[in-house]
């Protein structure tokens, strides 16, 4: 049973550039969420997606934007790269419901030049 | 404005000793607590939860425990062993669907052989 799979592992962008972020979720589960783990923190809420909709968001700006396909996959998007946008993304899925814990793929290192 | 707080950034343990892992929050509104195991290069491990209607929740030689007056949790491990070594993050959650999480910044945690 694959748990959450990220692709790529890692990614050196420069500054202004658009980068993609892909994630396909536990099986069995339905929903995504997207975290950003900046070195010696933990991680932080970007938002959450649900029936291809987002359904909560973190405070982030509208430079980070995500999808949900129809077989639960995610993708995150961020344009406009900032220095500051460097940091570990975490892909998390879980099943619907109150009380469903995370379970979190080994995310994208991202590094922006 | 950090509403999870860890404030000790390290501890080191004997191993067959027992180790215990602080967290403290600020919002009364969250009701539903996890703790995430991270070793380097891998995803947070989900490791125990507990909801704000109990004060302990046990799983193997691991046990969380809650007081809500003080806005206090706690992960004992008990043994501890070298493979628990790693940085554990308490996380916790106030919103309808239990599934946005504010984590804390970690614990990395040694037991020394």
């Amino acid at each position: 049973d694959a748990g959450v799979t990220q692709s790529p592992t890692h990614l050196i962008k420069t500054r202004g550039q658009q980068v993609t972020l892909r994630c396909s979720p536990k099986s069995g589960h339905d929903t995504v969420s997207w975290y950003q783990q900046a070195l010696g923190q933990g991680p932080q809420f970007i938002f959450q997606y649900y029936e291809e909709e987002e359904r909560q968001r973190g405070n982030f700006p509208d430079r980070f934007s995500g999808h949900q396909f129809p077989n639960y996959s995610s993708e995150l998007n961020v344009n406009a790269l900032l220095l500051g946008d460097s940091a570990l993304y975490l892909c998390a899925s879980s099943r619907t419901g109150n009380g469903s814990p995370l379970h979190f793929g080994n995310g994208t290192r991202l590094t922006v030049t | 404005d950090q509403q999870v707080k860890q404030n000790s950034p390290s501890l080191s343990v004997q191993e067959g000793r027992i180790s215990i892992l602080n967290c403290d929050y600020t919002n009364s509104m969250f009701d539903y607590f996890l703790w995430y195991k991270k070793y380097p290069a891998e995803g947070p491990t989900f490791l125990i939860s507990i909801s704000s209607i109990k004060d302990k929740n046990e799983d193997g030689r691991f046990t969380v425990f809650l007081n809500k007056s003080a806005k206090h949790l706690s992960l004992h491990i008990v043994p501890s062993q070298p493979g628990d070594s790693a940085v554990y993050f308490c996380a916790a959650s106030a919103d309808n669907y239990g599934q946005n999480f504010v984590f804390g910044p970690g614990t990395r945690l040694s037991v020394l052989p």
